[in-house]
């Protein structure tokens, strides 16, 4: 019962490296989402695959892509960090069908020096 | 523009001490509001859908009600494991973008 996986937990960047976080989802769902959490402001979206082969841009996509690797696994990628990025993020899945809640992963705390 | 706010940001109970949280929204159409309790350093939990005016959901000693302005998280006879932070969400009926708009949260504490 692992639900949404998310690597890593911690990262730390110099302003212009590149990463990829990773995540997983083992409960069969079409849609992965990309959010990310900052204090004072709600989860804003970045970047969604309503199912295996699409990707959609959200509320704050500048500076990230995504790669719909699978079913599966869902990416997301810092091209060139920048400080503003500093910031949780979370992965999450949902099942089809009616308005069901996300299944969020634990998260990646990322800060950008 | 969906906008989400939860009212008060933090509130401190004593065991036993009933209450309730605010969530207020505006949406074009509302397709499902979300109720999510997050712990920290974690990911936000899924808690409750609610769908229409009227409606109501109960979960141990939470229950959810909403009507066609505001939702409430009324939480009865709390424990300190009900400690955390809960979020609010919106998502709208109209569009193929799927959007869902959160709160900012409501920082619940209970005191034994």
């Amino acid at each position: 019962n692992a639900g949404v996986t998310q690597t890593p937990k911690f990262q730390v960047l110099k302003t212009g490296q590149s990463m990829t976080l990773q995540c997983a989802q083992d409960m069969n769902h079409n849609s992965m989402y990309w959010y990310r959490q900052d204090p004072g402001m709600g989860l804003r979206l970045i970047y969604y695959s309503a199912s295996e082969g699409t990707t959609d841009k959200g509320e704050v996509p500048n500076g990230y892509n995504v790669s719909r690797l699978n079913k599966r696994e869902f990416s997301l990628r810092l091209e060139s960090a920048a400080p503003s990025q500093t910031s949780v993020y979370f992965c999450a899945s949902k099942g089809q069908g009616a308005v069901n809640g996300y299944t969020f992963g634990s998260g990646t705390r990322l800060t950008v020096v | 523009e969906d906008q989400v706010t939860q009212s008060p940001e933090a509130l401190r109970l004593q065991e036993g001490e009933s209450s309730s949280l605010n969530c207020s929204y505006t949406v074009s159409g509302l397709r499902g509001l979300f109720w999510y309790r997050q712990d920290p350093g974690k990911g936000p939990e899924f808690l409750f859908t609610l769908y229409s005016a009227g409606e109501e959901k109960e979960k141990e000693r939470l229950k959810a009600t909403l009507t066609k302005k505001e939702s409430f998280l009324h939480i009865t006879a709390p424990k300190p494991e009900d400690s955390a932070t809960y979020l609010c969400a919106v998502q709208a009926r109209s569009g193929g973008y799927q959007k869902v708009t959160f709160g900012t949260g409501t920082k619940l504490q209970v005191i034994p």
